[in-house]
C-alpha cells in the first residue's frame, strides 16, 4: 500500500502519560498535515508542514502537542500530558504541492 | 464561526435517487476537495475540483470559487453511497491546510 501510513492504530493512555503518533506520507508527497478529528468539533488543524518546515500550528494546539518531522518520508506527533479531552481519532495527510490531499486511517486515542 | 458550511446536515434517500450536497466558504478560496467517510473509516478522497466541473462515475462536483460554494451532486444512488461527506477548501492567503466542512450524513435505503 503507497498510501499514507499511520502507527498504532489504537492507542490507550492513562492522564499525564506522554503518547507519540508516527506518520509515513505517500512517497515523494511534500506537504503534511496532522489534524484531530471528533465529532463535536468536526477535523481540526494540528500542524502543516511543506517539506519539512512547519508551516501552520493549530493554535489551541500549541501548548501539549507537537508535531514534528524528522526526514521527509517520517512525522511523529506527540501529546504531553495527555488529557481525558484528548480522547479523539489523529488523522495525518499528505500532498504533493498542489495536488489531492490523502488521509491515513488514523490514531483513535482513548485518555483514561 | 465557521468558515465552511455544508448543507443539508443530514440527508435519507431512497435507492436510485439523486441527491445534491451544498458547501458554501466564508473567505476566498483557491481548491475544493471533496471527501468520503464511512463510520470509522478513512478519509477518502472523491473529487479535487479547483474550479468548474468535475466528474468521477456518478458523482459531479461543480465548484463556483467567485460566489464561494461547491455542490455535490450524487445520481442513481446506492447503498453504498452512505456515510459522510466532507467538503473543504484551501485558504488562497498563505498555507495550504484545509478547512473542513461539518459535512453531510448520507443515509441510502433499499
Amino acid at each position: 500500500d503507497a498510501g499514507v501510513t499511520q502507527t498504532p492504530r489504537h492507542e490507550v493512555a492513562e492522564k499525564g502519560q506522554t503518547i507519540i503518533l508516527k506518520c509515513e506520507p505517500v512517497s515523494g508527497h511534500n506537504d503534511l498535515f496532522w489534524y484531530r478529528q471528533t465529532k463535536i468539533q468536526g477535523l481540526e488543524l494540528l500542524s502543516y508542514f511543506r517539506s519539512k518546515s512547519l508551516m501552520e500550528d493549530g493554535g489551541a494546539f500549541k501548548d501539549r502537542f507537537k508535531a514534528e518531522m524528522l526526514n521527509s518520508s517520517f512525522s511523529t506527533l506527540k501529546i504531553q500530558p495527555t488529557e481525558p479531552k484528548d480522547s479523539a481519532v489523529y488523522l495525518c495527510a499528505s500532498s504533493f504541492w498542489t495536488g489531492e490531499v490523502f488521509f491515513g486511517k488514523g490514531t483513535r486515542l482513548t485518555v483514561v | 464561526e465557521q468558515q465552511v458550511q455544508q448543507s443539508p446536515a443530514s440527508l435519507v434517500l431512497q435507492e436510485a435517487e439523486n441527491a445534491e450536497l451544498q458547501c458554501s466558504f466564508s473567505i476566498f478560496t483557491n481548491q475544493v476537495q471533496w471527501f468520503y467517510q464511512r463510520p470509522g473509516g478513512r478519509l477518502v478522497s472523491l473529487l479535487y475540483n479547483p474550479s468548474g466541473t468535475k466528474q468521477s462515475g456518478r458523482l459531479t462536483s461543480t465548484t463556483v470559487i467567485k460566489e464561494r460554494r461547491s455542490s455535490l451532486h450524487i445520481s442513481s444512488s446506492q447503498i453504498t453511497d452512505s456515510g459522510t461527506y466532507l467538503c473543504a477548501m484551501e485558504q488562497d492567503q498563505g498555507g495550504r491546510a484545509l478547512i473542513f466542512g461539518t459535512g453531510t450524513t448520507v443515509s441510502v435505503s433499499p
